[in-house]
């Protein structure tokens, strides 16, 4: 069956260091992968979309990467401050293979200053 | 630009109880259309999707029903509530045809008694 992996353990970085997450995925092909930032009781969020052929995406601090060898997508968020804390999710999409979209259990980062 | 509701933010209800929560969305046409569960402290579960009005495609087999008797009204029903049913509701959408970015309600929190 199909399987979306993230780290369930809460990350807890330093403000201003790096923090890196992990998406891995099994029995998936995706044509592309979604990361979106979700707050407590709040909605997900989008944030990036990396496709099979790229193999990595920026925007303003994050990036992510997206090796399709591996089965694996990399998001980073660089020079992180304490208003980055939040749960992060990754979407793997076999795109027109369907229309729904599923998400992994995501990874609560903790940005400390 | 586009705005999706829910209503209510929050909602008790005993058990044995029926439910029925809104979606609705506006500024777009023909919107996939999306219901998941979220547990607390864990990750999205995706229950219901919706290509068009009266179509309906159920992911998980469970106590809810969902229906769409409006192009951008999703709705999400239950004849009998169970303790289980407890949790945070959240309706998205999708432009139909894309395989992109979802757009993520606020949410309704639901505590089943």
């Amino acid at each position: 069956s199909q399987k979306i992996e993230q780290n369930s353990e809460a990350l807890n970085i330093q403000e201003g260091k790096t923090a890196t997450l992990t998406c891995n995925y099994t029995n998936y092909s995706p044509a592309y992968l979604q990361w979106y930032r979700q707050d407590p009781g709040r909605g997900p969020v989008f944030l990036l979309l990396i496709r099979e052929n790229e193999k990595e995406k920026r925007k303003e601090r994050l990036k992510v990467t997206f090796d399709t060898t591996l089965k694996q997508s990399l998001f980073h968020i660089t020079a992180s401050q304490p208003a980055d804390s939040a749960t992060y999710l990754c979407a793997p999409s076999e795109g027109a293979a369907g229309n729904k979209l599923t998400f992994g259990g995501g990874t609560r980062v903790l940005v400390k200053p | 630009s586009q705005t999706i509701h829910q209503w209510p933010a929050t909602l008790v209800q005993p058990v044995g109880s029926p439910l029925s929560l809104e979606c609705t969305v506006e500024g777009t046409s023909n919107p996939n259309l999306y219901w998941y569960r979220q547990a607390a402290g864990r990750g999205l579960q995706l229950l219901f999707y919706s290509v068009g009005i009266g179509q309906i495609s159920s992911e998980v087999p469970q106590n809810l029903s969902a229906s769409r008797p409006q192009d951008r009204q999703f709705i999400l029903s239950s004849k009998k509530l169970l303790l289980s049913d407890s949790g945070f509701y959240l309706c998205a959408w999708r432009l139909a045809g894309s395989q992109e970015t979802q757009y993520f309600g606020p949410g309704t929190r639901l505590l089943v008694l």
